[in-house]
């Protein structure tokens, strides 16, 4: 069975700064999808980054990047420019076959302005 | 694009009462919806996997009797959670992918907020 590995419960960032968020997961698989999802107070989950294991160049959305290290199953979400707007819960997931997610614990993201 | 609406978003009933919570993809088809409980500060688990004109999969440790999911149409996802009790207050979730291919995210609705007296 996949595991994910949130190790950070909470972390703070002061706005406009940078902040990295980690991730580290467990699969037998050697095709599968990562993900972040954020889920502000209002709990919708929102699509933050996507990114297939095959492909080694990270991924890129506006201020959010991922360091992705297949050989060590490590995924950390880096948020550059920290807005007010990104406080939330941060969730790291792997795709497994079957297409189901496997979500680790959550990290919580506090922006102080 | 691919919105996922989710309907309830907060619900209040007696113990004993049958709830239903309906998930609907507003502008894509959904081949494939997930339910998925979660718990004040603590991650999703997965329930079961939907799918459309099917029997859904259900998760270990997760009572087919209890919560009955239907997928009758392409857009359409339902749990109805019967004969609730206290403990089953929660927040559900739903998700759908647009599309078959493997890798495509989910997208998820609001959530329904599940409050048993």
């Amino acid at each position: 069975a996949q595991t994910v590995t949130q190790s950070q419960p909470e972390m703070s960032v002061q706005e406009a700064e940078t902040v990295t968020l980690s991730c580290t997961y467990d699969t037998s698989e050697s095709d599968y999808y990562l993900f972040w999802y954020k889920q502000p107070p209002s709990r919708q989950m929102i699509l933050v980054i996507r990114q297939e294991a095959y492909k080694q160049q990270n991924a890129t959305e506006n201020r959010f990047s991922v360091n992705f290290q297949k050989a060590a199953k490590s995924f950390s979400l880096k948020i550059s420019d920290s807005q007010l707007g990104d406080a939330a819960m941060y969730f790291c997931a792997v795709m497994e076959y079957g297409n189901k997610l496997v979500f680790g614990a959550g990290t919580i993201l506090r922006v102080k302005s | 694009g691919a919105v996922v609406s989710q309907h309830p978003s907060w619900v209040i009933c007696k113990s004993g009462t049958s709830v239903k919570i309906e998930c609907r993809s507003l502008d894509f088809q959904a081949t494939t919806m997930f339910w998925y409980r979660q718990f004040p500060k603590q991650s999703l688990m997965l329930m079961a996997t939907s799918n459309e004109g099917s029997k859904a999969t259900y998760e270990q440790g997760v009572e087919k009797d209890k919560f009955l999911i239907n997928h009758a149409s392409l857009t359409l996802s339902t749990l109805t959670v019967t004969s609730a009790h206290p403990e089953d207050s929660s927040f559900y979730i739903c998700s759908a992918r647009a599309g078959t291919a493997r890798g495509q995210p989910q997208h998820f609705g609001d959530g329904t907020r599940l409050s048993i007296l």
